[in-house]
């Protein structure tokens, strides 16, 4: 079957540096999304990955390895707005999204 | 541009009621889609359309319908409410379906049937 499995809960500091992972197991594979959800609000698009390799977008980079089922999101210089619910989506051969449950974030001061 | 706009943001139903969810998009996006969103679980597709006209079923389609009479509307009609439908609702739009395209999400609507 096709699963996604990520963290249901992580705690960091402000300031600090926190990777998020994420597995995968699909049926074929057409790229790695990831998802920034605030308590309350819609999902937002942070990045795609579908080549392996590291992604950077400022603060926020994201990873992936094709070969081992794996991405993380890495997020640095942590800020109180990062507080956040963190969504792991992968795209099966039949470009269908596969979600995990989330990671919640909760930064601390 | 208002992006992908849905209605209502919060409604209770009484077991059996119908009712009808409303989401509209004005960045002329080809693929629309409805989404249940359980605390624990993952998104879950319930229905989706990849133009006007042409709808298909998601993983979890029992208990709705849609239809997709024009590029910008995709209602989603809950033909007789269940507790097991409580839930929040998100509808989201793409310019296609093919790998790199991001979704943008409509705003929610949490729904509680009693």
């Amino acid at each position: 079957g096709q699963n996604i499995d990520q963290p249901t809960e992580m705690t960091a500091t402000e300031g600090a540096i926190v990777q998020i992972n994420c597995t995968y197991q699909t049926s074929g594979f057409n790229g790695l999304f990831w998802y920034q959800q605030h308590a309350g609000e819609a999902p937002t698009f942070l990045s795609y990955n579908v080549l392996d390799g590291l992604e950077e977008k400022g603060r926020f980079s994201s990873f992936l390895s094709r070969s081992k089922g794996y991405s993380y999101l890495l997020l640095k210089e942590l800020q109180m707005k990062d507080s956040a619910s963190y969504l792991c989506a992968a795209m099966d051969s039949n470009y269908q999204l596969i979600w995990g449950a989330g990671t919640k974030l909760i930064i601390k001061p | 541009n208002a992006g992908v706009t849905q209605t209502p943001k919060f409604q209770v139903l009484k077991t059996g009621q119908s009712m009808t969810l409303q989401c509209a998009q004005d960045m002329n996006h080809e693929y629309m889609s409805w989404y249940r969103q359980d605390p624990g679980m993952g998104l879950r597709l319930i229905h989706y359309s990849v133009g006007a006209g042409i709808t298909d079923q998601g993983e979890v389609p029992n208990g709705y319908n849609v239809s997709r009479s024009t590029t910008e509307d995709f209602p989603l009609r809950l033909l007789s409410a269940a507790p097991s439908q409580t839930s929040v609702y998100f509808c989201a739009s793409s310019t296609g379906t093919r790998d790199s395209e991001k979704l943008f999400f409509g705003s929610g609507t949490q729904l509680s049937v009693l």
